[in-house]
């Protein structure tokens, strides 16, 4: 089955210690997204790459960064991580630039500690 | 300028009875509207959704919404409730026209007792 697929689904790094997470998709979908999500609270966009045009939200910490190599992967790098960095990580991915007319595909997303 | 209010943080039912969670939406264009579920540690699974065509949706798990243009609301409904059903329900929203991310309601927790 074409999926969205994310590793680690747990991580766990040290205040201040760099921490990649990863995203790989099936779908063959030019856009990929990633989205913080703290506890009770609704997903925020951090960024997304349109094919390799990467799209960064206005309120996006300077601490977080993205890669994307490829087609089928995207990494989400946090440089130093503080306490408040702590959430679930969730990838989406759309066929085509964000617009409702394009539905995004989530992945079962990585929830991130710092200790 | 799109923006989205899930109307209750968290909505309790039984087993078995009908389920209503409530969403009104604002947009400057035609909108698009999501319904996605979320369990506990998991990602989102989109239940619904409204692009255009018909006003009565139905989607997965015996879910279903209503687009009303005239209320600027788009509630989820299910008929009658199942235990697996307990969750959290975002209320989506995007424009159909143009470049346009997705806007998220706050969410709403649905507890279901037996």
């Amino acid at each position: 089955d074409a999926m969205v697929i994310q590793n680690p689904r747990y991580q766990v790094t040290q205040f201040g210690k760099p921490v990649t997470l990863s995203c790989s998709q099936t779908l063959n979908h030019n856009v990929m997204y990633w989205y913080q999500q703290k506890s009770s609270q609704a997903p925020k966009l951090l960024f997304h790459y349109y094919d390799k045009d990467f799209n960064n939200e206005a309120d996006t910490p300077d601490n977080f960064q993205s890669r994307r190599p490829n087609t089928s992967f995207c990494f989400l790098d946090i440089r130093s991580p503080g306490l408040g960095d702590a959430a679930m990580y969730l990838c989406a991915t759309s066929r085509d630039r964000p617009s409702g007319n394009n539905e995004q595909f989530f992945g079962p997303g990585t929830r991130l500690t710092v200790l | 300028a799109q923006s989205v209010t899930q109307l209750d943080s968290h909505v309790s039912v039984s087993e078995g009875t009908p389920v209503l969670l409530r969403c009104n939406y604002s947009s400057s264009y035609s909108p698009s509207l999501f319904w996605y579920v979320q369990h506990p540690n998991k990602g989102l699974q989109l239940l619904l959704k409204y692009t255009s065509a018909a006003t009565l949706v139905k989607g997965i798990n015996g879910f279903e919404a209503e687009f009303k243009k005239s209320e600027t609301s788009f509630h989820l409904t299910k008929p009658s409730a199942h235990m697996s059903d307990a969750a959290e329900y975002f209320c989506v929203v995007s424009d159909r026209s143009g470049y346009s991310t997705l806007t998220f309601g706050k969410g709403t927790m649905l507890l279901v007792s037996p």
